[in-house]
């Protein structure tokens, strides 16, 4: 049962454009989100994250929204660059316990084009 | 700047075979993690672990076992490899208490 979903597999954005990437959950006690951008051959790095007490959090050129009636998040990518031509997972994390574990979607390949 | 180090980009195995998959960070890190990555699957967790000889199963055990002999180092063990354990596999470490996790460059298992 997949509680963290990504249902786009791939999206395509002209350089300059918005980016716009979403992510649904279904556990409603998932408090904190978070994004990571992963390259071919390399690790996922963190990107941005948005604790549930707050509805938006921006960084720079990305701003993540979280509609909690909904249990919607989606990255906002403005402008888009070439560089950010990589895979994006969202992740949820419920609060309580040490080892805070990830639960990761499956997700989605953007791809820039100059 | 945290730092999480596997002990191979890429390896070939033979089905059958016993395959060690180091990590280490150098954070000082309470939690560590073993995912694998799979196209259309996304991350999975295997195995994690919250201390020094601390263990727990993740979503995908099967087939797999780990060791944290030393905070700082988190190894996954494929007891007898098979082709279907080809795959990307991630180590990641967080502190304790934070959401945050980071992640090694990833090593490449190919099972042949």
């Amino acid at each position: 049962d997949q509680q963290v979903k990504q249902n786009s597999p791939s999206l395509s954005v002209q350089e300059g454009r918005i980016s716009i990437l979403n992510c649904d959950y279904t556990n409603s006690m998932f408090d904190y989100f978070l994004w990571y951008k992963k390259y071919p051959a390399e690790g996922p790095t963190f990107l941005i994250s948005i604790s549930s007490i707050k509805d938006k959090n921006e960084d720079g050129r990305f701003t993540v929204f979280l509609n909690k009636s909904a249990k919607h998040l989606s990255l906002h990518i403005v402008p888009s660059q070439p560089g950010d031509s990589a895979v994006y997972f969202c992740a949820a994390s419920s609060e309580g316990g040490a080892t805070n574990k990830l639960i990761f979607g499956t997700g989605t390949l953007l791809a820039v084009q100059p | 700047d945290v730092k999480v180090t596997q002990s191979s980009r890429y390896l070939v195995k033979r089905t059958g075979e016993k395959v060690f998959l180091e990590c280490v960070q150098d954070m000082d890190h309470e939690n560590m993690f073993w995912y694998r990555q799979d196209p259309g699957l996304g991350l999975r967790l295997i195995y994690f672990s919250y201390d020094v000889k601390m263990k727990e199963k993740g979503d995908i055990p099967e087939g797999y076992s780990v060791s944290r002999e030393k905070k700082e180092r988190f190894s996954l063990i494929l007891e007898s490899a098979s082709t279907n354990q080809t795959s990307m596999y991630l180590c990641a470490s967080s502190l304790w208490g934070y959401n945050e996790q980071f992640f090694g460059p990833g090593t490449r298992l190919t099972v042949l």
